[in-house]
């Protein structure tokens, strides 16, 4: 348990409105990712934080923000989501020092209808 | 930039036999890390063994093991004594050891889809 929390877990919303995912870690990790994870193609980089306020983009960022603004809370925003953003999103930390891994939140499943 | 290919969408094994899941990855760094993580059907990802690029010697875990040939840029997970709690989806994945301004995210494989016949 790398002591992450995603929310929602499930969610369901409609094409066009505003959805934003969270993702909370208790360990002060500085480096925080969102992946999207989708049937056949394996989990893709969607944005990743590496400090507050300091944020980059990954491979699919299109469509997608994301903010932090304190360590623990990474937030992954779709301003108008659309059909294709249908997907299962996982958040993660990096846990340096020694083990130089990424170690995954829960998932939220989101359903754009 | 790098990929990882898994080419066994599916296997199945004997439960208490062995199974091997094959990754091939293609990178220009030298210096790197490769994962395998198991999905079971609660989601979670699990991270299931690790390897160093620098390290020749192959890691393992209890049953799980990898064969890490560098020059081939392959990476396998060997899982001995196959119980029924390793049915899952596994997926080998890949990081850069160093990056313009600290961790890399990991690429992923498309995973295996691993059955255990009891």
């Amino acid at each position: 348990d790398a002591g992450i929390t995603q929310s929602p877990r499930h969610k369901v919303t409609e094409t066009g409105t505003p959805v934003t995912l969270r993702c909370h870690q208790t360990e002060n990790h500085r480096y925080m990712y969102w992946y999207r994870q989708d049937p056949g193609h394996g989990l893709r980089l969607i944005h990743y934080s590496y400090g507050v306020k300091d944020t980059d983009k990954g491979e699919v960022s299109d469509g997608y923000s994301v903010s932090r603004s304190k360590t623990e809370d990474f937030l992954l925003t779709l301003e108008s989501a659309t059909s294709s953003q249908t997907s299962v999103y996982f958040c993660a930390i990096f846990r340096g020092r020694g083990t130089d891994t990424q170690y995954f939140g829960p998932g939220t499943r989101l359903t754009v209808l | 930039a790098q990929t990882v290919t898994q080419s066994q969408p599916e296997m199945s094994v004997q439960e208490a036999e062995t199974v091997t899941l094959s990754c091939t990855y293609d990178t220009s760094e030298s210096d790197y890390y490769l994962f395998w993580y198991k999905q079971p059907p609660s989601r979670q990802m699990i991270l299931v063994i690790r390897q160093e690029a620098y390290k020749q010697q192959n890691a393992t875990e209890n049953r799980f093991s990898v064969n890490f040939q560098k020059a081939a840029k392959s990476f396998s997970l060997k899982i001995s004594d196959s119980q029924l709690g390793d049915a899952a989806m596994y997926f080998c994945a890949y990081r850069n050891m160093y990056s313009g301004g600290g961790a890399d995210g990991l690429t992923f494989g498309k995973g295996t889809h691993l059955i255990i016949q009891p």
